[in-house]
């Protein structure tokens, strides 16, 4: 079935540095993606969201970028800091609300 | 403000037993969603519900129920707990509407031994 994923299952940065973070999507019909920061022992936060008529998306130092010809989504974070510590998911909206959520990936922030 | 709520936050059963997980929500959402969070397989999504008295099956959904009868609640029951339920379960709701995302509730970490 077609799915969502993502390129890597950690990252490490430099705090202080950008952080990149890479997901992969398969269904070309999909309209809308969003990103998830998950901190431990917490539900799913909100970060960023982009529908597919956008190839970007500016935030509060998040970035969403969104390539249909390749079916990537990338979420930039800027300047990261010890609070961007946490598990990261791109979402793929599939039917009227439904989410298919990736595999997530970890980031670490080195001081 | 508005939330969601889900209880209890840690519940330890007994395989074989039928459990209940709560999820409650005041945003006067009309979608509500269950997953489960496993190491290696993310978030799977079990059960949804587009409004009042619909429910509608997801990729996980063998061994699990629920039933809406108002806005607010979409509880999950285990029939008869076994160990392979053993996870973190989330709740989630969303408005209507093509461009908004789900609000998660803090979860549920379901053991069963």
């Amino acid at each position: 079935g077609e799915s969502v994923g993502l390129h890597l299952p950690t990252l490490s940065v430099q705090e202080g540095d950008n952080s990149i973070i890479n997901c992969a999507y398969s269904n070309s019909a999909s309209d809308y993606f969003i990103w998830y920061k998950q901190e431990s022992g917490k539900g799913p936060q909100f970060i960023i969201d982009i529908r597919s008529n956008m190839d970007k998306r500016q935030g509060q130092r998040v970035t969403v970028l969104l390539n249909k010809t390749v079916k990537h989504l990338s979420l930039q974070i800027a300047a990261t800091q010890p609070g961007d510590s946490a598990v990261y998911f791109c979402a793929e909206r599939q039917g009227a609300q439904k989410l298919v959520f990736g595999q997530g990936t970890r980031l670490t922030i080195n001081p | 403000d508005a939330e969601i709520t889900q209880s209890p936050r840690h519940k330890i059963t007994e395989t074989g037993r039928q459990v209940t997980l709560a999820c409650h929500q005041t945003w006067n959402h009309n979608n509500m969603f269950w997953y489960r969070q496993d190491l290696g397989h993310g978030l799977r999504l079990i059960h949804y519900s587009y409004g009042v008295h619909d429910t509608n099956k997801g990729e996980v959904s063998d061994g699990y129920s629920v039933s809406r009868s108002n806005t607010e609640d979409l509880p999950l029951t285990l029939e008869s707990a076994a160990s392979s339920q053993t996870s973190v379960y989330f709740c989630a709701s969303s408005p209507d509407g093509r461009s908004y995302g789900y609000t998660f509730g803090s979860g549920t970490r379901l053991t069963v031994v």
